[in-house]
């Protein structure tokens, strides 16, 4: 059975604290693995995927890196407007995506 | 601009009440979903469809419906035989009809059995 565990669960940062974010994962044949950030009441917004080992991806303060078994996200000098919950999601088969629970991510100026 | 666009925002059902919940899409997307989010929980799918007048059971099925007449709607009914409805629904679409490709979200909608 595929499973993705986000760490941690929550995070809280002080303004221009870098840290990242954790996303384990057990698949067999991954397809690709996707980043998404949601802000609390709204649907998850798109961030990254990445397809293969040593792939990495960068989007203003965030960059998104993938091993084998897991992904980083990482936050350089996290601004107020980052704090939201970041959800890792990786496809295995046909039409298979399965979510982590998030990590909770607080930014405090 | 182009995007997912659910309604309502809020839905309250009475016990033993059906209700549809709409997703329409001018992505021009082949692939939409539906997806449940509960407090402590990922996201989990209900149904998808690749094409229109088809769609396929997602993990959690039971209790819901689904139709896909048109290219850009998929909506969604929560029957009385769903048992726990109260949760955040979220609709999806993709271009890729097979997935591997990230996904576009409405704003959800949040129903509440009173």
């Amino acid at each position: 059975e595929d499973q993705v565990t986000q760490s941690p669960e929550a995070l809280r940062l002080q303004e221009g604290e870098s840290s990242s974010l954790n996303c384990s994962y057990t698949v067999s044949g991954l397809r690709g693995l996707f980043w998404y950030r949601q802000d609390p009441g709204k649907g998850p917004e798109f961030l990254f995927t990445l397809y293969s080992a040593g792939e990495e991806k960068e989007k203003e303060r965030l960059k998104a890196t993938l091993t084998k078994k897991e992904s980083f996200l990482h936050i350089t000098a996290p601004k107020p407007e980052d704090s939201a919950t970041y959800l890792c999601a990786v496809q295995a088969g046909y039409q298979k995506v399965t979510f982590g629970i998030g990590t909770k991510l607080q930014v405090i100026p | 601009d182009g995007g997912i666009t659910q309604s309502p925002k809020y839905l309250f059902r009475k016990e033993g009440q059906n209700v549809t919940l709409s997703c329409e899409q001018n992505l021009n997307h082949d692939a939409m979903y539906w997806y449940r989010q509960d407090p402590g929980q990922g996201l989990r799918l209900i149904y998808y469809s690749q094409i229109v007048n088809d769609f396929q059971k997602g993990d959690i099925a039971e209790g819901y419906s689904v139709s896909r007449e048109k290219k850009e709607s998929f909506p969604l009914t929560v029957t009385s035989a769903q048992k726990n409805p109260t949760a955040f629904y979220l609709c999806a679409s993709s271009p890729d009809r097979e997935g591997g490709t990230e996904a576009f979200f409405g704003q959800g909608t949040r129903l509440t059995v009173v």
